[in-house]
């Protein structure tokens, strides 16, 4: 099993770029999140999905967009980067069971926008 | 408001040294929490998933307790080895959608 991959690993944007990020997990897990990772706020939550077809706001939504229309991806869009969404972004899985189970990490997205 | 805490931000120890970190959190109808490992640049490696039902966790030279009453958790490393230098991360889970509360992480160094 690969787990939790992520795509691309690193990434530069101008200010008003587009893009997406791609997590795949072959866990079958219904569970996924999209965090992101900054110096001294710690990770925060984006956005999570308990399902396919299915997503949520977390604590840091503004900005973000995404889908889940297969089980195994949870894309993460950005539609007009912003200098404040510089980050590292960090995908998740976990099994149902109203999180009773672990979540499991993929390696992350480095992301600079300029 | 949901919190989790963690004290200190960083610890350096010499090697063979057994030690405690400590993780506090707010409010006590926690469903879990989980302790995780993240080496510079990389991404974060689960260590121990303590369910609300339990009070402690093991695996091999790990153990992870948990007091809801108190709201803390401890995870103990015994015989600490350059190795183990990394940051440590708690985090609670408080709902049904499973959204991790981390704290802001132990940065450990173990010196040999």
């Amino acid at each position: 099993n690969a787990g939790v991959t992520q795509t691309p690993k690193f990434r530069v944007l101008k200010t008003g770029q587009s893009m997406t990020l791609l997590c795949a997990q072959d866990m079958n897990h219904e569970y996924m999140y999209w965090y992101r990772q900054d110096p001294g706020m710690g990770l925060r939550l984006i956005h999570y999905s308990v399902g396919e077809g299915t997503t949520a706001k977390g604590e840091v939504p503004d900005g973000y967009n995404v889908s889940r229309l297969k089980k195994q991806n949870f894309l993460l869009g950005l539609e007009s980067a912003a200098p404040s969404q510089t980050s590292v972004y960090f995908c998740a899985s976990s099994a149902a069971s109203g999180g009773y189970n672990e979540q499991f990490f993929g390696p992350g997205t480095r992301l600079t926008v300029l | 408001k949901q919190e989790v805490t963690q004290i200190p931000a960083a610890l350096s120890v010499p090697e063979g040294e057994n030690l405690v970190l400590n993780c506090s959190f707010t409010d006590s109808a926690i469903y879990n929490l989980q302790w995780f490992r993240q080496d510079p640049g990389k991404g974060l490696t689960s260590l121990l998933l303590i369910q609300s039902s339990q009070r402690e966790q093991t695996s091999g030279r790990l153990n992870a307790s948990l007091d809801k009453s108190s709201g803390r958790s401890t995870l103990y490393i015994a015989a600490s080895q350059p190795g183990d230098s990394a940051t440590y991360l708690c985090a609670g889970i408080y709902n049904q959608g499973g959204k991790l509360i981390f704290g802001q992480g132990t940065e450990l160094s173990v010196k040999p």
